[in-house]
C-alpha cells in the first residue's frame, strides 16, 4: 500500500515559520490533505488539495506539493499552532485513505 | 452545523465485542460515505472503515476486515461499527468521520470527538 513519510517532530519559535514534510511516490501526481489535531482533540482539515483552505482557517496555513514532497507550511507560528499535524492523501490502488505517521509540532 | 457524537466506547476483554454509534446532525445523512478511523494511544491516524451514502457499499482495511462490520441505519442518522473478535492492538479511540463529497471525496472534512475503546483483561 501507499507509504506516506512525516518527521515526528518539527520545533519552531515563535513568530518564526514551520514547515513539515510529507513525502511519498510521486506524491506530487496525488491531491494532499492536511490536517491539526491538538492535544486531547480531535483532528481538524486546515488545508486540502495541496494548499486550500476550509473557511476560517488562517492564511497562515498553505501547503505545496511537488515531486516526492508535500509541505504543511504554517507562518508567523504561534502557542496556538502547537500540535500533530497529519497529512493524508487517496491511494487509488487500495482505493482506501492513507494517513501519515504524523509531526508533533513544537512552539518553542 | 455539522455534528458527529460517538458513544458506545469502553472496556472490553480479548476476544470481546462491542458495538460503536455515531449520531449524525446539521447534514443531509444519506449524502455522505461515513468513515470510522481510529487512534492508538500515543499513535497516528487509521483508517478502518467506510460505508456508502445508500450503505449497500462498505470498506475495510484489512486490519479489521472479518471481524468489524459497519452499517447506518439513514432514517436515524445514525452510522454504527460492531467489533468482535476484539485484540489488545484494537485498544484506541475511534473516530466517526464525514468523506467529503463530489471532487472532495479523498478527505474527511467533519470529525467526531471519538469515543474510547479499551480491550483489556
Amino acid at each position: 500500500s501507499y507509504v506516506l513519510t512525516q518527521p515526528p517532530s518539527v520545533s519552531v519559535a515563535p513568530g518564526q515559520t514551520a514547515r513539515i514534510s510529507c513525502g511519498g511516490n510521486n506524491i506530487g501526481g496525488k491531491n494532499v490533505h492536511w490536517y491539526q489535531q491538538r492535544p486531547g482533540q480531535a483532528p481538524a482539515l486546515v488545508v486540502y488539495d495541496d494548499s486550500d483552505r476550509p473557511s476560517g482557517i488562517p492564511e497562515r496555513f498553505s501547503g505545496s506539493n511537488s515531486g516526492n514532497t508535500a509541505t504543511l507550511t504554517i507562518g508567523t507560528v504561534e502557542a496556538g499552532d502547537e500540535a500533530d499535524y497529519y497529512c493524508q492523501v487517496w491511494d487509488n490502488t487500495s482505493d482506501h485513505p492513507v494517513f501519515g505517521g504524523g509531526t508533533k509540532l513544537t512552539v518553542l | 452545523e455539522v455534528q458527529l457524537l460517538e458513544s458506545g466506547g469502553g472496556l472490553v476483554q480479548p476476544g470481546g465485542s462491542l458495538s460503536l454509534s455515531c449520531a449524525a446532525s446539521g447534514f443531509t445523512f444519506n449524502s455522505y460515505v461515513m468513515n470510522w478511523v481510529r487512534q492508538a494511544p500515543g499513535k497516528g491516524l487509521e483508517w478502518i472503515s467506510g460505508i456508502s451514502g445508500s450503505g449497500r457499499s462498505t470498506y475495510y482495511a484489512e486490519s479489521v476486515k472479518g471481524r468489524f462490520t459497519v452499517s447506518r441505519d439513514n432514517s436515524k442518522n445514525t452510522l454504527y461499527l460492531q467489533m468482535n473478535s476484539l485484540r489488545a492492538e484494537d485498544t484506541a479511540v475511534y473516530y466517526c468521520a464525514r468523506r467529503g463529497s463530489g471532487r472532495y471525496f479523498g478527505l474527511f472534512d467533519f470529525w467526531g470527538q471519538g469515543t474510547l475503546v479499551t480491550v483489556s483483561s
